[in-house]
């Protein structure tokens, strides 16, 4: 059963840390997303790619979030130096597309909840 | 007024009922996806569709794109169903990005 594997599932650290969060996209795969999510603000795109290169970072605060992908099976997602207000669940989520557009729907991780205290 | 509407915001049904969700949206799409979100956290895609409907179990999507309205069925409703759906647009254009709406909580009931 393929999956998306997101590591860690939960991570707790101090403000002025840095975080990486890591994405396994499942094989075959070739448009990776970065989501976060907050109550406040409910599933945002934070960024993605496609062929490994990224195509839309609009919504990541450049000042302190970066997103990369060093290969073809891992996506990183990084926060450095993290902040209180960057507290959220952040959703790996990859997606087969023929031609410029994901056809076939998407397929989520499960996750990393993210603490900044 | 958000881009993505969906009703209601809270549903609690019984077990067996027949449950319709709505989303209205504002903008030109090539995509709708319906998701559900379990309490443990998890999102799994449910449909990605841009006309007619789909069917899947006891689960259907369908969309009419001139009323740009959506519709997810579910029939002979379970407790197991009990999530919250989130109706997500895809627009015209080239960009991936999706417009969430807030979603539906749906509690079904033994």
């Amino acid at each position: 059963d393929a999956r998306v594997t997101q590591t860690p599932r939960h991570k707790v650290t101090e403000m002025g840390q840095e975080v990486t969060m890591r994405c396994q996209p499942i094989l075959g795969h070739n448009t990776v997303f970065w989501y976060r999510q907050t109550m406040m603000q409910g599933l945002e795109l934070l960024a993605y790619f496609r062929n490994r290169a990224p195509l839309d970072d609009s919504g990541m605060p450049k000042d302190r979030f970066s997103a990369e992908m060093p290969d073809a099976t891992l996506a990183t997602l990084k926060i450095q130096p993290s902040e209180p207000r960057d507290s959220a669940v952040y959703f790996c989520a990859s997606g087969f597309g023929l031609g410029a557009r994901v056809n076939y729907g998407y397929t989520f991780g499960s996750g990393t909840r993210l603490t900044v205290v | 007024k958000n881009e993505v509407e969906q009703s209601p915001q809270n549903l609690t049904a019984q077990e067996g009922e027949f449950i319709t969700i709505n989303c209205s949206y504002s903008v030109g799409i090539s995509a709708l996806h319906w998701l559900q979100q379990h309490p443990g956290g998890g999102i799994v895609s449910l449909f990605m569709l841009s006309s007619g409907k789909k069917k899947h179990g006891r689960l259907i999507a369908t969309i009419n794109i001139q009323e740009k309205h959506s519709s997810l069925h579910i029939t002979a409703s379970h407790p197991r169903d009990s999530a919250v759906y989130i109706c997500a647009v895809r627009s015209t254009g080239g960009s991936e990005k999706l417009v969430f709406g807030k979603g539906t909580k749906l509690t079904v009931n033994p």
